[in-house]
């Protein structure tokens, strides 16, 4: 099973460009890499999926090297309302891995 | 699409109460996952069905929590007796394998369980 690792929390400004990063060092061939997206009392939203190099969609970018130990999400030009917990999971259903979520990571945009 | 649809949102009972959240799943998706979510612990997966069976309860907590499917769009999490550290936010999840990926989970709004 693989396990995540990401910052507890960041801090950001209006306008910016937000990168959070995941460590997922014994990442299984066949796992995907999702980020999911979390505001006070709703459920974690998908944001972007990819298994490997790049992945853009109208919200997101993910970057993932080409040992997919690591990835990184990218939040262009961030607004207030991008303030949310950031969740990364790693796994393989299909293999019978339990999508276990990480601590995720708190991201506070600020005016 | 409705999303998916979860009853209660809240729900508040006194310790040694039976407790039923229930789930409705994305029509057309054979996956389901309940979720419990708590400032200490963060999204706990409980278990998950695939095909209205449970394949991995592993994170059921104890024998007080129970789930079933009855078919593939119910689901419920039954806690008897319920117990104050059982209060949390309970998720439900479902995702549709057969679209690719099967870790594009599906998140409902929630049930907050507080038990007194």
């Amino acid at each position: 099973l693989a396990k995540t690792t990401q910052p507890i929390s960041m801090d950001s400004y209006e306008g910016q460009e937000v990168n959070i990063t995941c460590s997922h060092n014994n990442i299984a061939t066949n796992d995907y890499i999702t980020w999911y997206q979390q505001f006070p009392s709703q459920g974690p939203r998908f944001i972007i999926q990819g298994y490997k190099t790049k992945v853009t969609n109208e919200v997101a970018s993910l970057f993932i090297p080409a040992d997919r130990k690591s990835s990184t999400l990218s939040l262009p030009r961030v607004s207030l309302s991008d303030t949310a917990v950031y969740y990364c999971l790693v796994g393989d259903l299909d293999a019978g891995n339990m999508l276990t979520f990480g601590g995720g990571t708190r991201l506070m945009v600020k005016p | 699409d409705a999303g998916v649809i979860q009853s209660p949102r809240h729900e508040v009972t006194e310790m040694g109460q039976e407790v039923t959240l229930r789930c409705k799943p994305i029509s057309g998706h054979n996956s389901l996952f309940w979720y419990r979510q708590t400032m200490m612990r963060g999204l706990e997966l409980l278990i998950y069905f695939n095909n209205n069976v449970p394949i991995d309860d592993s994170g059921m907590p104890e024998d007080r929590f129970s789930a079933k499917m009855p078919n593939a769009s119910f689901s419920t999490l039954k806690i008897q007796p319920s117990e104050p550290r059982d209060s949390a936010v309970y998720f439900c999840a479902s995702s549709n394998p057969l679209a690719g990926s099967n870790e594009k989970l599906f998140f409902g709004s929630g049930t907050q369980l507080s038990v007194l």
